[in-house]
This record gives C-alpha cells, structure tokens and sequence, in this order.
C-alpha cells in the first residue's frame, strides 16, 4: 500500500515571496510516479507539476519546482514569486509505474496555501 | 483543448435514492479513473477502466457499480444512497495507462447531496 503525508494542514505567504509545501511518502515500488495538484475554490483538480522517480533532475514548470529526495522519499513543491491565484488546496500524490494497482492515484490530506496581498 | 465532461454538476437525492453520474473522457483517451472527495478530505480512488474493462478497484461500496461504454464514456451508477454519499464525484481520462508519465486530467466533478 502506498501512503503519502502532508505534514502542514495551512501554509501562508506574502504575495511575490516563496513558499515551500512539504510532502512525505512511503511505497513498496521501485518505480512510480509523483504529482503535485492544485485545487482552488472551484474545486478543480489541476496538475501544477510531476516527476519520475526514475529521474534524478527535480522537475520545473514556470515558477513551480519540486525537490525530491528518493531516500528520504521527500517530494516538496517550491513555489517562487507568488500570486494572489496560487491560493488553493495543494494536494502531493503519487502513482505506481507498474505492479499492482497501476494508474490509480493515492493523495495526501492537503495544504491549503494561503497568498496574502 | 477539449476537457473531460461530467454530468450533471449537481445533483440532489433522497436517502434510499439511486443516482447516475456521466464522465466523458478527452477524446482518444482509453483510460478513466472515479473519485470520491469529502468534504474536506484527499480524493479517494474508486474504480478505474481501461479499454472498457475493469482495470482497478478501491474502496468503492457494494452500492455503487460502474462501467465504460464502446465510446469510453463511462458511468458510475449508485444505489440506496447514504448522507454518507454526500461528495464530490470526479472523473478523471488519461490515454494509454502504459505510457510514460500518463497524466490523469481531472472532470470538474460532480457534487452530489443526500438529504
């Protein structure tokens, strides 16, 4: 089974500052996938950003990075200047590459990030 | 780009009611996945299709069943609803489960009430 922690249940940061959303996970698989999603007052489920646990290069997309330590199995999101519109849920998940239950996502219990003006 | 489609949005029963929620899959994608979010919970994975047959199942109730038509859409049927029930119901496609880095792309979800 796997199982995936968000330590922080709010988070707060001033607008154009950067914050850092921690996230913990714990699988049995070599291989699996990690995701970060975003999901604000509507309620949409948005990918803000993913990363191969295969690959040792932490994934970047615009002003969203990750920093993932496999031994640690850290997986934590950066989030550099930030705007009033990043405000939402945060929701780290991971997904197995192959094996059993492939292709289905396991959660954390979100950070709801808060952006101060 | 064309989005997954869920319906309805709302949708409001009655304890003991059945209820019907619709998913429509980006086009070409093989591959749809069901959750349930409470209120203030993580999406819980449901059940999962690939190519119109069952691919995975999670903590889905005995009440609810579920399946993926010849055009990939699929619907997730729920019976004898519980208040428990109340939730927001996503759907979510991906093409090719076998793919590197398949990205599941999330519906805008379905909010069911059970008075």
């Amino acid at each position: 089974a796997q199982t995936v922690t968000q330590s922080q249940p709010e988070m707060s940061v001033q607008e154009a500052e950067t914050v850092t959303l921690s996230c913990t996970y714990d699988t049995s698989e070599s291989d699996y996938y990690l995701f970060w999603y975003k999901q604000p007052p509507s309620r949409q489920m948005i990918l803000v950003i993913r990363q191969e646990a295969y690959k040792q290069q932490n994934a970047t997309e615009n002003r969203f990075s990750v920093n993932f330590q496999k031994a640690a199995k850290s997986f934590s999101l950066k989030i550099s200047d930030s705007q009033l519109g990043d405000a939402a849920m945060y929701f780290c998940a991971i997904r197995n590459a192959g094996g059993t239950s492939y292709g289905k996502l396991t959660f954390g219990q979100g950070t709801i990030l808060t952006v101060h003006p | 780009a064309a989005g997954v489609i869920q319906s309805p949005r709302h949708l409001i029963k009655e304890k003991r009611e059945t209820a019907t929620l619709k998913c429509y899959p980006i086009p070409r994608h093989d591959t749809v996945y069901w959750y349930q979010q409470g209120p203030g919970q993580d999406p819980q994975f449901l059940i999962s299709f690939y190519e119109k047959m069952q691919s995975d199942k999670g903590s889905i109730p005995d009440r609810f069943s579920a399946q993926q038509f010849s055009d990939y859409h699929s619907e997730l049927n729920m019976s004898s609803l519980e208040l428990g029930d109340s939730a927001l119901y996503f759907c979510a496609s991906s093409l090719d489960r076998r793919a590197m880095i398949e990205t599941q792309y999330f519906g805008p979800g379905t909010r069911l009430l059970v008075l």
